[in-house]
């Protein structure tokens, strides 16, 4: 599958714990984003990168969430100290630049925070 | 700033009959517009989008949708549901802000069901 693959599915965390998630996108798209979802809602953009450069966050991203892509290739995106807030799924997508649009999104990452 | 109004949080209708899903947007751009379908357990699909060509634009698996300027509408419909089309459904703008990041925004989404 050459899909935008992501990893876990499922992270059942406690409070006050750190979890990262791992994106692999579609191997020739330079550009990867990171959305997030809660339950009843649209996905939220969370941050933007193309390539290895980290070119746009949203003001959702707390100093708890950090995210890397550092070879241009799979991307992390890491929560430290969880609260209960932050269960949500957790979207990757991928595209090619000035593909408008034309998002390729993965299947995402759930986390549960206890 | 863009955003998109989807007018409509749950669609029940009966296979086989046509399908309404509506969306308002906003823009102070001339707006690109997507429809998006996410399937329970899977990943988030483009279904059609509109970029200021063709104002009817054709989709996969049979669905469209029309670009009304006057009525800054871009409402989704097929004309005969299929049981598989239960999903959820997003209209999306995209964000054409100077940066021109291709960062979508997304409406709160629309349930249709599909009844036998």
């Amino acid at each position: 599958d050459t899909g935008v693959s992501q990893n876990p599915r499922h992270k059942i965390t406690k409070r006050g714990q750190n979890v990262t998630f791992r994106c692999d996108p579609i191997s020739e798209h330079n550009r990867l984003y990171w959305y997030r979802q809660t339950l009843g809602q649209g996905p939220e953009f969370l941050t933007y990168f193309q390539n290895e450069a980290q070119l746009e966050k949203s003001r959702l991203l707390s100093d708890r969430f950090s995210a890397e892509r550092p070879k241009g290739s799979f991307s992390t995106l890491e929560i430290q100290r969880t609260e209960q807030g932050d269960s949500a799924m957790y979207l990757c997508a991928s595209s090619l630049q000035g593909a408008t649009g034309e998002l390729f999104f993965g299947e995402g990452s759930r986390l549960t925070v206890l | 700033a863009q955003s998109v109004t989807q007018l409509d949080s749950h669609v029940s209708v009966s296979e086989g009959t046509p399908v309404l899903l509506r969306c308002n947007y906003s823009s102070s751009y001339s707006p690109s517009l997507f429809w998006y379908v996410q399937h329970p357990n899977k990943g988030l699909q483009l279904l059609l989008k509109y970029t200021s060509a063709a104002t009817l634009v054709k989709g996969i698996n049979g669905f469209e949708a029309e670009f009304k300027k006057s009525e800054t509408s871009f409402h989704l419909t097929k004309p005969s549901a299929h049981m598989s089309d239960a999903a959820e459904y997003f209209c999306v703008v995209s964000d054409l802000g100077s940066s021109n990041t291709g960062k979508l925004i997304f409406g709160q989404g629309t349930t249709l069901q599909v009844k036998p």
